[in-house]
């Protein structure tokens, strides 16, 4: 079983729409979990990061953990042409990150 | 805003050539690491470096591999022989914390784009 598993996508939505991202996770031990995104040939760049189970909110995006499922969501609202981007969940017990194989998004005006 | 910058942005070498790829942390960043990024593949760990030394490196990062901070703000990775399936995308990456049981932010440069031919 991998890690991280992702689905890569490509999800194509309309302006507007709520965009629901996933990982599911093996490795009991990731107590970070964190939500890149990263545009063509650009290095990751952080959205959010939780620590542990739970939610976490920042404008137009949340973060969700369910540490007993070993499942990690992102969700964007009124999602907007600039967030065609592709989204990396990864995570970490410390140290280094193990990513997921990223989800392209494309979001249509 | 500091950010990590990464030269040259694109690199093209001929198999069995050695590489260097330069990186230049945030900094007051105290650790440092490589990931590579194959085309349409995962972004993958290769190596954490602090305090002059590997801290951590995946099983990808083999004898062919080697870091190093030469000077006070650069970090570099070579490839002493590369081979066609070393290119990638080679992101560099730095953080204020890296231990374990506490959050690091690595903070990611934009990418030297490796082709060996």
């Amino acid at each position: 079983q991998k890690e991280v598993e992702q689905d890569p996508g490509p999800l194509s939505v309309p302006e507007g729409a709520i965009v629901s991202l996933n990982c599911t996770y093996s490795n009991s031990a990731f107590q970070y979990f964190m939500w890149y995104r990263q545009y063509s040939r650009k290095g990751p760049e952080l959205l959010m990061y939780t620590y542990s189970s739970g939610n976490k909110e920042d404008g137009r995006f949340t973060a969700q953990v369910d540490k007993s499922s070993k499942y990690i969501s992102l969700f964007i609202r009124d999602s907007q042409p600039s967030d065609s981007a592709t989204y990396l969940c990864a995570m970490s017990g410390g140290g280094k990150l193990i990513f997921g194989q990223g989800t392209e998004l494309s979001v249509k005006p | 805003e500091p950010e990590v910058t990464q030269t040259p942005s694109h690199q093209v070498t001929q198999m069995g050539q050695e590489v260097i790829l330069r990186c230049v942390p945030i900094s007051n960043h105290l650790y440092f690491y490589w990931y590579r990024q194959i085309l349409g593949q995962k972004v993958e760990f290769l190596v954490s470096f602090y305090n002059n030394e590997i801290s951590e490196k995946s099983e990808i990062f083999d004898d062919q591999f080697s870091v190093e901070r030469p000077d006070g703000s650069n970090f570099t990775l070579k490839i002493r022989s590369t081979k066609l399936e070393d290119s990638a995308m080679y992101f560099c990456a730095s953080s204020l914390r890296g231990t374990r049981n506490s959050y690091n932010e690595q903070f990611f440069g934009p990418g030297t784009r490796l082709t060996v031919l």
